[in-house]
């Protein structure tokens, strides 16, 4: 059964550092969003993307953060100067049309 | 008022219980509605969608009332697997940004 694959499972990371998460989407999908969820609280949308560019991004989204496409398989979240608060889950999530299937999730720790 | 509003539980049943949850979502325009299901610290699997008419899905069965905004899950015959957190997902428009519930919580006990 074809999956999102999320690379890595882990990753801790100083404060002011950047980091770049990767998600390989399902092959056939033409959708890809990155959603957070902060430990106990509710999964939360950050953006979506659609041929090539940003279709949708949440205030969370700020200049912080940004995604690429870097060639026709995978799909990265950068965030570029971490912060205590970016501490959270990340999923990476793909879908044709309507469904979303998310992958196993990188948990992001900023010490 | 949340956008996706769910009573976070959580639900205490045995083994062969049915329970039902419930949500409410603020958007009226609101196109698309799912279940979707999270285990302790893994990522939300889609369970199912819901549609108008009502879908059923084995012991699984969604409801939605677009005039109450209000979004129903019931599970019968309650199995210890499915134990886990039950989270109401609302797409408001046709972008795909999915819109989650603070999920509900279900411990299925022997």
């Amino acid at each position: 059964e074809p999956e999102v694959t999320q690379t890595p499972s882990h990753q801790v990371t100083q404060m002011g550092q950047e980091v770049i998460l990767r998600c390989v989407p399902i092959s056939n999908h033409l959708y890809f969003y990155w959603y957070r969820q902060i430990l106990g609280q509710k999964v939360e949308f950050l953006v979506s993307f659609y041929n090539n560019e940003i279709s949708e991004k949440s205030e969370i989204f700020d200049d912080q953060f940004s995604v690429e496409r870097p060639d026709g398989s995978n799909f990265t979240l950068k965030i570029r100067s971490t912060k205590l608060e970016d501490s959270a889950m990340y999923f990476c999530a793909s879908s044709r049309q309507g469904d979303a299937f998310f992958g196993q999730g990188t948990r992001l720790t900023v010490v | 008022r949340k956008e996706v509003e769910q009573d976070p539980g959580p639900f205490n049943v045995p083994e062969g219980a049915t329970v039902a949850f419930n949500c409410t979502y603020s958007n009226s325009a609101s196109q698309s509605f799912f279940w979707y299901r999270q285990d302790c610290r893994k990522e939300p699997k889609l369970l199912m969608s819901v549609y108008s008419s009502g879908n059923e899905d084995g012991r699984f069965t969604a409801q939605l009332n677009r005039a109450s905004q209000y979004i129903s899950l019931l599970i019968r015959d309650s199995k210890l697997s499915d134990s886990a957190t039950y989270l109401c997902v609302v797409e408001p428009g046709n972008t795909g940004k999915l819109i989650f519930g603070q999920g509900t919580t279900l411990q299925v006990k022997p």
